[in-house]
C-alpha cells in the first residue's frame, strides 16, 4: 500500500516559533509537494521539489522554506510562525515517469498558531 | 497560467438521487484532469483521472466524469448517491507540456447527502 506519512496530525505553536513539518513517502517518487488548505480556497501550492536538494516556489511561498536532503523526505519550515499561517498542511508525492501524474497525499497536519 | 473553477461550494442532495459537481478549467494547451475526494479529517484520495482517449472516465465508488474540450469542463457525476458519499470534492488540473509537475486545484465542493 502506497504511503505518504506526515509526522503530526495536530500542532499548536506560538507566534514567532520556528516550526518544522515533516513528510515521508515510501514510493520512491521524484516529486514532492507542500500545499495548504483553507476553507473556500481549496489547496494552494507552497513549494515543490523534483529531486533531492532541488526545490521550486509554488504560488504562496512567502513565510515558508523547504528542505529535501533525502529522496523520501520533504520538510516544510515556518521560519517565524504567524497567526495567518494557521491552516491545514498537506504533503503529496508523485512520479515523474510517463503518465503517472497522480499525486498521493498524506493525512494532513492541522497547525494552529496562537 | 492554468486555473480551475468549481462553481458550487456546497451541493445538498437526498440519498439515492443523482448528483453532478461542476468543474471548469482554463488552459491554453492539453491538460490532465483529476477529481479527488476528501472525507472528514483525512487526506485526499483520487476518484478518477483523464489523461487522453475516451472522454467518459469511470472512477471508484460509482463516480464518472466527462471531459468536454470545447467547453473546458470536467463535470463529476453519480447516478445514485449514498450517505457515505458526504465529503469534499476537488477538481484539479496539471499541464505536462509546460513542465509544471504540481496540480492546480479548484476551491472544492462540499457534497452533503441527506437521508
Amino acid at each position: 500500500d502506497v504511503k505518504v506519512t506526515q509526522s503530526s496530525r495536530y500542532l499548536v505553536k506560538r507566534t514567532g516559533e520556528k516550526v518544522f513539518l515533516e513528510c515521508v513517502q515510501d514510493m520512491d517518487h521524484e516529486n514532492m509537494f507542500w500545499y495548504r488548505q483553507d476553507p473556500g480556497l481549496g489547496l494552494r501550492l507552497i513549494y515543490f521539489s523534483y529531486d533531492v536538494k532541488m526545490k521550486e516556489k509554488g504560488d504562496i511561498p512567502e513565510g515558508y522554506s523547504v528542505s529535501r536532503e533525502k529522496k523520501e523526505r520533504f520538510s516544510l519550515i515556518l521560519e517565524s510562525a504567524s497567526t495567518n499561517q494557521t491552516s491545514m498542511y498537506l504533503c503529496a508525492s508523485s512520479s515523474s515517469g510517463g503518465q503517472n501524474t497522480e499525486a498521493f497525499f498524506g493525512q494532513g497536519t492541522r497547525l494552529t498558531v496562537v | 497560467a492554468q486555473s480551475v473553477t468549481q462553481l458550487d461550494s456546497q451541493v445538498p442532495v437526498f440519498e439515492e438521487a443523482p448528483v453532478e459537481l461542476r468543474c471548469n478549467y482554463s488552459s491554453s494547451v492539453s491538460v490532465y484532469l483529476f477529481w479527488y475526494v476528501q472525507y472528514p479529517n483525512q487526506g485526499l484520495q483520487l476518484l478518477l483521472k483523464y489523461l487522453s482517449g475516451s472522454t467518459l472516465v469511470k472512477g471508484i465508488n460509482g463516480f464518472e466524469a466527462e471531459f468536454n474540450k470545447s467547453q473546458t469542463s470536467f463535470h463529476l457525476r453519480k447516478p445514485s448517491v449514498h450517505i457515505s458519499d458526504t465529503a469534499e470534492y476537488f477538481c484539479a488540473v496539471s499541464d505536462p507540456w509546460t513542465g509544471r509537475r504540481a496540480l492546480t486545484f479548484g476551491s472544492g465542493t462540499r457534497l452533503q447527502v441527506q437521508p
